[in-house]
């Protein structure tokens, strides 16, 4: 089946310690994001790739970095230095090249549920 | 910059009733895209809707469809015949459709219960 596979689905982390969170996508999709949802808030962007090996912040990329090596595959680490890094955490996949109506439209995965220990 | 603002928290709807949730947005721009998410209690993100600003007629799906006010800046969601599977936190959603843009901004959804 065609979509977006998020990994683990709960994630516990230490003090001092990054972890990764894992998308993985086999819709052909161009573009990549990942998104941290808190309790009463909508999603905020973290960052986003529209090709390999390119990739923007968002509005909340400190303490985040991402990496774009497979068109397929778009992780997320949560380093040491994000502070509060307990959220949920969605990733979602776009087809941005001219394709009609599915253009433009995000789709998303299960999301990440990372708390800390 | 762009805001979404949905300034219902929380609503109710008796099942097999009609219920419309509320959403304005701020933007300097004319073309754009604007969406309904549904999340349910699984947390997926579940795209309901989706309305181009250069289309004057409402988008539809089903049961599903919008009150799209360009002028106003406002895209309200109406549900007709709610069912119990409806409940769910609902996200209404903006995105500039020029080159080179990507990002979705959110509002802070409203929580959509179904009474039977």
């Amino acid at each position: 089946d065609g979509g977006i596979t998020q990994s683990p689905k709960y994630l516990f982390r230490k003090e001092g310690q990054n972890v990764t969170l894992s998308c993985e996508q086999n819709l052909n999709h161009d573009a990549m994001y990942w998104y941290r949802q808190d309790p009463g808030q909508g999603l905020r962007l973290i960052y986003y790739s529209q090709i390999v090996n390119d990739f923007q912040k968002g509005d909340i990329a400190e303490g985040y970095s991402v990496s774009r090596e497979k068109k397929e595959s778009f992780p997320l680490t949560v380093t040491s230095a994000q502070k509060n890094p307990t959220a949920f955490y969605l990733c979602a996949s776009s087809i941005e090249r001219k394709s009609g109506g599915a253009k433009n439209i995000q789709y998303f995965g299960a999301g990440t549920r990372l708390s800390v220990l | 910059a762009q805001t979404v603002t949905q300034s219902q928290p929380e609503m109710s709807v008796q099942e097999a009733e009609t219920v419309t949730l509320s959403c304005t947005y701020d933007t300097s721009e004319s073309d754009y895209y604007l969406f309904w998410y549904k999340q349910p209690p699984s947390r997926q993100m579940i795209l309901v809707i989706r309305q181009e600003a250069y289309k004057q007629q409402n988008a539809t799906e089903n049961r599903f469809s919008v009150n799209f006010q360009k002028a106003a800046k406002s895209f309200s969601l109406k549900i007709s015949d709610s069912q119990l599977g409806d409940a769910a936190m609902y996200f209404c959603a903006y995105r500039y459709s020029g080159a080179g843009s990507y990002q979705l901004t959110f509002g802070k959804g409203t929580k959509l219960s179904v009474i039977p």
